[in-house]
């Protein structure tokens, strides 16, 4: 079936602009994460999804970056007043969270966005 | 999460055996050990986890030390496709059996395999 998918794959904009990633979890996937991976570390995380609700927004850097997931499945990252920081790979991960076994939390990435702020 | 500790990176060649190591001696008893990959410019993916007993799947092996401070993920033939950066992450399964919430990732093992 299909995986994660993102949109769109790269993303160019100007100090200042304002952005948005779109996410397209996989069907059914009641949970969806966003993080972010900086060149040479590893994924850091963003925000949770549990449905429609952030269930922890914990990793948030700041009152610039913004999530939602308004029907329970596609989520949109929205980034304003970006930053040359904000340069990332953004990566989007969903999991079904019902079933049986440890599967069910497994977390499902897409390929990820890639944002490069002049 | 507790913290795990893995070397920066290894080297293997095409065909053999690659043991790859993780310590956390800090694990509790509700911690799962799971493993992730990211192969190159994609996102990360699942490869195993397990608790205590030693796991095996399609894609690897999990061997966990009989105290819990240690585990090994064994890729039994390496190929040039498993050349990637292996994260090894606890996650806690709580009261509930469920451990929902986020992956907490380290800097991994960079495995490069020589033709």
């Amino acid at each position: 079936g299909a995986g994660v998918s993102q949109t769109p794959s790269n993303k160019v904009t100007e100090k200042g602009k304002y952005v948005e990633l779109r996410c397209d979890p996989i069907s059914g996937h009641t949970a969806l994460y966003w993080y972010r991976q900086s060149l040479g570390q590893g994924p850091e995380f963003l925000i949770y999804f549990q449905g429609t609700g952030a269930a922890d927004d914990s990793g948030l850097p700041n009152d610039r970056f913004f999530a939602v997931r308004p029907e329970g499945s596609v989520s949109t990252l929205k980034i304003q007043r970006t930053e040359r920081g904000d340069s990332a790979v953004y990566l989007c991960a969903s999991s079904p969270t019902t079933g049986t076994g440890g599967m069910r939390d497994t977390q499902y990435f897409g390929p990820g966005t890639r944002l490069t702020v002049l | 999460d507790a913290k795990t500790t893995q070397p920066n990176s290894m080297e293997s060649n095409e065909e053999e055996p690659v043991h790859l190591p993780c310590n956390h001696s800090t694990i509790s008893g509700t911690d799962y050990i799971h493993w992730y990959r990211q192969l190159p410019s994609q996102g990360p993916e699942y490869v195993i986890h397990g608790l205590t007993s030693n796991v095996n799947n399609r894609m690897a092996s999990l061997a966990i030390a009989e105290d819990r401070k240690s585990s090994t993920l064994i890729l039994h033939r390496a190929t040039l496709r498993d050349a990637a950066v292996y994260y090894c992450i606890l996650r806690d399964v709580g009261a509930g059996g469920t451990s929902y919430g986020k992956l907490t990732f380290g800097q991994g093992t960079i495995l490069t395999v020589h033709p």
